[in-house]
């Protein structure tokens, strides 16, 4: 079984629209939990951690549900700009990160 | 300057060559990893490094070897490359302790092709 496992897409959204991303991960024993974004062909880019009590910076909010092991994130009023592959992680271990396949999130105009 | 290079950017090469990805930082980071990443597998972890006299395998070690020559430094050699490890290869750092909490920085990746 998979760390991580995350839904591929894609999802093909209006600008202006609301999208949420779910993960999920294996071990119960992982510790810390992001959301990191990747252009196309680019490197990977911390976008949040994500915290046990929810977090939220700007339109990006993130969730984690430690009993289900299961993370989310949310996109309010989609930008053109969003468009790009989310990448759910987390770490086990002294700096041991394992990643989701991403979700690529194309916004349309 | 990038915080993290790589070189080179792309290289194609033949099955059985031997080939030697580089990577520097300028981070000031001990810890320093190397991934690939193939379509529908996200990255896998191939070596790490949490300082210049540690060299620890990773998920997917075998037929790659890697050299850290200072702190800033960290290469990766594929003694005999062969088609599957055809992939895209990114370096990345962090700071100690809890660093990967802070994000990893990434290079910009080699995209290596074997024919």
């Amino acid at each position: 079984r998979k760390e991580v496992e995350q839904d591929p897409g894609p999802f093909n959204v209006p600008e202006g629209a609301t999208v949420a991303f779910n993960c999920t991960y294996s071990n119960s024993a992982s510790q810390s939990f992001f959301w990191y974004r990747q252009d196309c062909r680019k490197e990977p880019k911390l976008l949040m951690s994500v915290y046990s009590s929810g977090n939220e910076d700007g339109r990006f909010t993130a969730q984690l549900n430690r009993a289900s092991q299961y993370i989310s994130l949310l996109i309010r009023d989609s930008k053109l700009s969003d468009s790009a592959t989310y990448l759910c992680v987390v770490r086990r271990g002294a700096n041991n990160l394992f990643f989701g396949t991403g979700t690529r999130l194309t916004v349309i105009p | 300057d990038a915080d993290v290079t790589q070189t080179p950017r792309n290289r194609i090469t033949k099955t059985g060559k031997r080939i030697m990805l580089e990577c520097s930082q300028t981070k000031g980071h001990d810890r320093m990893y190397w991934y690939r990443q193939d379509p529908g597998l996200g990255l896998r972890l191939i070596y790490y490094s949490f300082d210049v006299k540690d060299i620890n395998k990773g998920e997917i070690s075998d037929g790659y070897s890697v050299s850290r020559q200072a702190q800033a430094k960290f290469s990766l050699s594929l003694e005999s490359a062969i088609p599957n490890q055809t992939a895209l290869y990114f370096c990345a750092t962090s700071e100690t302790g809890q660093g990967a909490d802070y994000g990893y920085t990434f290079g910009s990746g080699t995209r290596l092709t074997v024919v």
